[in-house]
Parts: C-alpha cells; structure tokens; sequence
C-alpha cells in the first residue's frame, strides 16, 4: 500500500526551532517533496530530497532516509509568517503522495 | 512564481449542474494536474495530464472529467455537481520531470455545490 503520516498540529514559540516528522510506505519511491501553505493560500515549494541526508535552504533544512521511509523538515529562527500547514509528499514514477499537512501554529 | 491561473476562483451552484473549472498555463509545461483538497484528507489527485490529448485517472476521478486540447489549458468537469464535490480545487503544472519534477500550484478555485 501507500501512506504518509505526519502530525496534525504543532505548535512552537517566535525565535525557537521547530521538527516536522514525516514517515512513508509506497512503491516506486524516487524522492520526498515539502512544500509550505499558508492558509487560503496555495502550496509552495520548499524542497526535494531524492538522497540520503540534510539538505540546507537558509533557515529551513530537510532530511531523508530512505531505508527509514523517514523526512523531517527543520525550522529555525521561527518567525511569525511560518505559521502555516506544511506538506510531506513521496513522488513515484507516475505521482505524487500528499499527506494530509502539519499546521504549525507560532506563539509569539 | 510560475504562470497559472485558475477560473473561477469561487463558485457557488446547485447539486445537478454542470461546472467546468479551467487552468491556464504560459510555462509550457507538459504535465498539468487537478487535485482537490478537503479538511482531514489533504490533496488528492483527480487527473492529470502529460500532453495534448494525454490524460489519466488518480484516485478520486469518480464524478469528474478532464480535456487538454492545448498545451496551456486544462479543463476540470463536473458532469453533475453533487455536494460531496464541495472543495477547494488546485490545479498545478510540472516539467519534463514529469511527476518526479516540483509541481508549481495555482491559487485553487472554491466550489460549494448547495
């Protein structure tokens, strides 16, 4: 079968560093995709992982380990416009898998 | 940002009525995709399309038909809207990568179906 699971909700405080986890199961994995959406908003890109390992794209970070079937997305220095949902999708050769998005709520 | 546009943005119609929702694209991209969007089940593919004339099923094709006579239009129709097609719809375009590329989104149509 094929599955992503992500926490609903999260919450973290202006200025700290938040985790996004994100665990998957499909065939034909070729690589993790995040992307961020602010409410009403549409999704955007954020990154793409098709390797092992950290990626970094100024405050924000993501991981992959393949053999895990395991990605997080890394938050630093939380500003108040990262209050948003964030979206783990697995791309297969022919689509890709959205989970159902992380809100991510910042108190100031 | 990339260049897609979706129209309408909102629409409010009654269940029996035909609704067609249109992507526009000028990045001439070859795959384009419908998804939509409901609370607790995240973005779900509809259709989507590799070409001219190139169109496939996703998950949840039941109830919608799609058409791509150009390279930057993409039509998304309901037969007979119900009210459990009441949802946000996002179209989306990507590269040669095909599904495997970034999908760059457009800014989603709001549909209610009383």
């Amino acid at each position: 079968g094929q599955n992503i699971d992500q926490p609903t909700e999260m919450t973290a405080t202006e200025g700290a560093i938040v985790q996004i986890n994100c665990t998957y199961q499909t065939s034909g994995f070729n690589g993790l995709f995040w992307y961020q959406q602010h409410a009403g908003e549409a999704p955007t890109f954020l990154s793409y992982n098709v390797l092992d390992g950290l990626e970094e794209k100024g405050r924000f970070s993501s991981f992959l380990s393949r053999s895990k079937g395991y990605s997080y997305l890394l938050l630093k220095e939380l500003q108040m416009k990262d209050s948003a949902s964030y979206l783990c999708a697995a791309a297969r050769d022919d689509k890709i898998i959205f989970g159902k998005g992380t809100r991510l709520h910042i108190l100031p | 940002d990339a260049g897609i546009t979706q129209s309408p943005r909102h629409k409010v119609t009654e269940t029996g009525t035909p609704v067609t929702l249109r992507c526009h694209q000028t990045e001439n991209h070859r795959y384009m995709y419908w998804y939509r969007q409901d609370p607790g089940h995240g973005l779900r593919l509809i259709h989507y399309s590799y070409g001219v004339k190139d169109t496939d099923k996703g998950e949840v094709s039941d109830g919608y038909s799609v058409s791509r006579s150009k390279t930057e239009d993409f039509l998304l129709t309901l037969e007979s809207a119900t009210s459990s097609q009441t949802s946000v719809y996002f179209c989306a375009i990507s590269g040669e990568g095909g599904p495997t590329d970034t999908q760059y989104f457009g800014p989603g149509t709001r549909l209610t179906v009383l």
